[in-house]
């Protein structure tokens, strides 16, 4: 079976820039969660989605970042516009549903550079 | 605000003893327990999960929970060099919460 699936792996853009983060979850699974991971801060739930609903976005940073999610195997994280401190890797991934201990899959994150 | 916390490390355990990594939640409510392990430049992957107190083992991994003092940790039985990484501890209630992470080396 596929993976999380995120594109790109890589991006380097200037500050001011828009950036669109994409992300493929897991066939079947009805929860979809996008991360952001820097040495200082470790990983931060950013926003969640279940069932293409977005549940809980109080880990947005700011208005800057938006999310979404328009059908069940494709989500969007976008920053406009992009700040050097924004440079971090951001994850998504899947689970089967959010209820009781379903465990998360991860993609391979992207690596996002702001200069 | 919910926490999850965990020593930073880095813990250096010798090859072939027991690596122990520990880690302790604030929410009382919280109702399951995963530990994740994540290979420098790549993503977490899961390695254990628990719900219920008490002992959970897989292989050379034993993920350990008591809900009365709030602490989840894994035991990793004859470590090996291919252990090293970081350790990510994670608590699931109506979100999941990451700690930071422990890294973890071990010595050839």
């Amino acid at each position: 079976d596929a993976g999380v699936i995120q594109s790109p792996r890589h991006e380097v853009t200037e500050m001011g820039q828009e950036v669109t983060l994409r992300c493929k979850p897991i066939s079947g699974h009805n929860s979809l969660f996008w991360y952001r991971q820097t040495m200082m801060r470790g990983l931060e739930l950013l926003i969640y989605f279940n069932n293409n609903v977005p549940i809980d976005d109080s880990g947005m940073p700011e208005d800057r970042f938006s999310a979404k999610m328009p059908n069940a195997s494709f989500s969007t994280l976008k920053i406009q516009p992009s700040e050097p401190r924004d440079s971090a890797v951001y994850f998504c991934a899947s689970s089967p549903s959010t209820l009781g201990g379903q465990p998360q899959h991860f993609g391979d994150g992207t690596r996002l550079s702001i200069l | 605000q919910k926490e999850v916390e965990q020593n930073s490390g880095p813990l250096s355990v010798p090859e072939g003893a027991i690596a122990s990594l520990n880690c302790t939640y604030s929410d009382r409510g919280s109702q399951s327990f995963f530990w994740y392990r994540q290979y420098s430049g790549k993503s977490p992957e899961l390695i254990m999960f628990i719900y219920s107190n008490g002992d959970k083992e897989d292989g050379r991994f034993t993920a350990q929970l008591n809900k009365a003092s709030q602490y989840v940790s894994l035991l990793i039985r004859d470590s090996q060099p291919s252990d090293s990484a970081t350790y990510l501890c994670a608590v699931r209630d109506d979100k999941i919460i990451f700690g930071k992470g422990t890294r973890l080396h071990i010595l050839p």
